[in-house]
């Protein structure tokens, strides 16, 4: 069965600051890869997602992803955080053809003024 | 207003009690699932279903059951045999089409134990 990791569970960043937190999984076929974000007392919304071609992607409010299948991973990125980032952020995978998602445990960012 | 409805926002279950969790989606999607979310673990699915009449268990479905009466309604009933039911409980949908399959969640349901 597939698995996700999650590397960073509590991240705290002064705004302004670079973000990337890490996400690798293990499975070795194709994949489908999304990155969720929860913020404080809101629905669990799509960041991004990865399906095909361009392996960098582009989601909302200005994160990024790169899959680099090599090494199993879909990094979030973002150049410049702000305080209104603070939220939790879900990585997750679809693999195998099938319609689960497998989802990592989630790392706590916290952006301070 | 389209979207998932998860009702109640909170519940409260006494012991060797059973209790129901209503999903509600007007999307027009085939698939639902439900997850439960405790802190640190992420999120991990308990039951999904592709069509009516049809659904399968995900990884931790013990002490869970679901029924798929109607494509917009997807119910979770925690048991009385489900020893450690608080948590976080999320419901999402999404259409079959891998393509383009994206889960879209509700706004979840806290479950707590008196």
């Amino acid at each position: 069965a597939q698995s996700v990791s999650q590397h960073n569970h509590h991240v705290i960043l002064s705004e302004a600051a670079s973000l990337e937190l890490g996400c690798n999984y293990s499975y070795g076929g194709t994949v489908n890869l999304f990155w969720y974000v929860q913020y404080p007392g809101q629905h669990l919304q799509l960041l991004l997602k990865y399906f095909s071609g361009d392996p960098l992607v582009k989601g909302i409010k200005g994160f990024e992803a790169e899959f680099i299948k090599s090494k199993f991973s879909f990094n979030l990125r973002k150049p410049s955080v702000q305080w209104s980032d603070t939220a939790e952020y879900f990585c997750a995978v679809r693999a195998g053809g099938g319609n689960k998602l497998t989802f990592g445990t989630g790392t706590q960012l916290k952006v301070e003024l | 207003d389209g979207g998932i409805t998860q009702s109640p926002k909170y519940l409260f279950r006494k012991e060797g009690q059973n209790v129901t969790l209503s999903c509600e989606q007007n999307l027009n999607h085939d698939a639902m699932y439900w997850y439960r979310q405790d802190p640190g673990q992420g999120l991990r699915l308990i039951y999904y279903s592709q069509i009516v009449n049809d659904f399968q268990k995900g990884d931790i479905a013990e002490g869970y059951s679901v029924s798929r009466e109607k494509k917009e309604s997807f119910p979770l009933t925690v048991t009385s045999a489900q020893k450690n039911p608080t948590a976080f409980y999320l419901c999402a949908s999404s259409i079959l089409d891998l393509a383009k399959n994206i889960q879209y969640f509700g706004a979840g349901t806290r479950l707590s134990v008196l």
